[in-house]
């Protein structure tokens, strides 16, 4: 099966703590991207990697870190320096680098205890 | 005003009735766009793109563009119960470098 798939699907994290967010996908698409999405809102850009080895800042990248080492997995850490993390995380894919179609991993939902 | 704009909703429609959802954007520099489905507490799913001006029909679905008036709609003909879900409008521009922007979604429910 081709998809996108993110882990855990829920997660629970204490004040002050790192965590990291799995995603994978097998789709063979060049461009990963991780957004966020509060409730009522649209979803909101993070980080988005066009290539192995290199990635970009998107709209909200303070407090978050990303590392794209291989084609296939886009990791993104929620750091301590993030001071609302509660969200609902997704983690999506296009074929190529240039503005395409996007498809979307089932999420991970983050909250903060 | 915000780089796409839709109707928050809700939008409630009869079952078997045409669903009209609105979508405008702010860049008219703005190349390829977008709905998406997104079930409470899942992921946004692809319905469909659209690229150039006017009609698009798949199933039961319609998009329609209009680049001068910088307006994107989606149609859901013989609504279903099955619909009822937010649908996010996303357009990808390319003047000042890749952007995807994604409206806030605009709720539907068909009732049944």
């Amino acid at each position: 099966d081709g998809g996108i798939t993110q882990s855990p699907k829920y997660l629970f994290r204490k004040e002050g703590q790192n965590v990291t967010l799995s995603c994978e996908q097998n789709l063979n698409h060049d461009a990963m991207y991780w957004y966020r999405q509060d409730p009522g809102q649209g979803l909101r850009l993070i980080y988005y990697s066009q290539i192995v080895n290199d990635f970009q800042k998107g709209d909200i990248a303070e407090g978050y870190s990303v590392s794209r080492e291989k084609k296939e997995s886009f990791p993104l850490t929620v750091t301590s320096a993030q001071k609302n993390p509660t969200a609902f995380y997704l983690c999506a894919s296009s074929l190529t680098s240039v503005p395409d179609t996007q498809y979307f991993g089932p999420g991970t939902r983050l909250t903060v205890l | 005003q915000k780089e796409v704009e839709q109707n928050s909703g809700p939008l409630s429609v009869p079952e078997g009735a045409i669903a009209s959802l609105n979508c405008t954007y702010s860049d008219r520099g703005s190349q390829s766009f977008f709905w998406y489905r997104q079930y409470s507490g899942k992921s946004p799913e692809l319905i469909m793109f659209i690229y150039s001006n006017g009609d698009k029909e798949d199933g039961r679905f319609t998009a329609q563009l209009n680049k001068a008036s910088q307006y994107v709609s989606l149609l859901i003909r013989d609504s279903q119960p099955s619909d009822s879900a937010t649908y996010l409008c996303a357009v990808n521009i390319i003047s000042g470098g890749f952007k995807t922007i994604f409206g806030a979604g605009t709720r539907l429910f068909v009732k049944a």
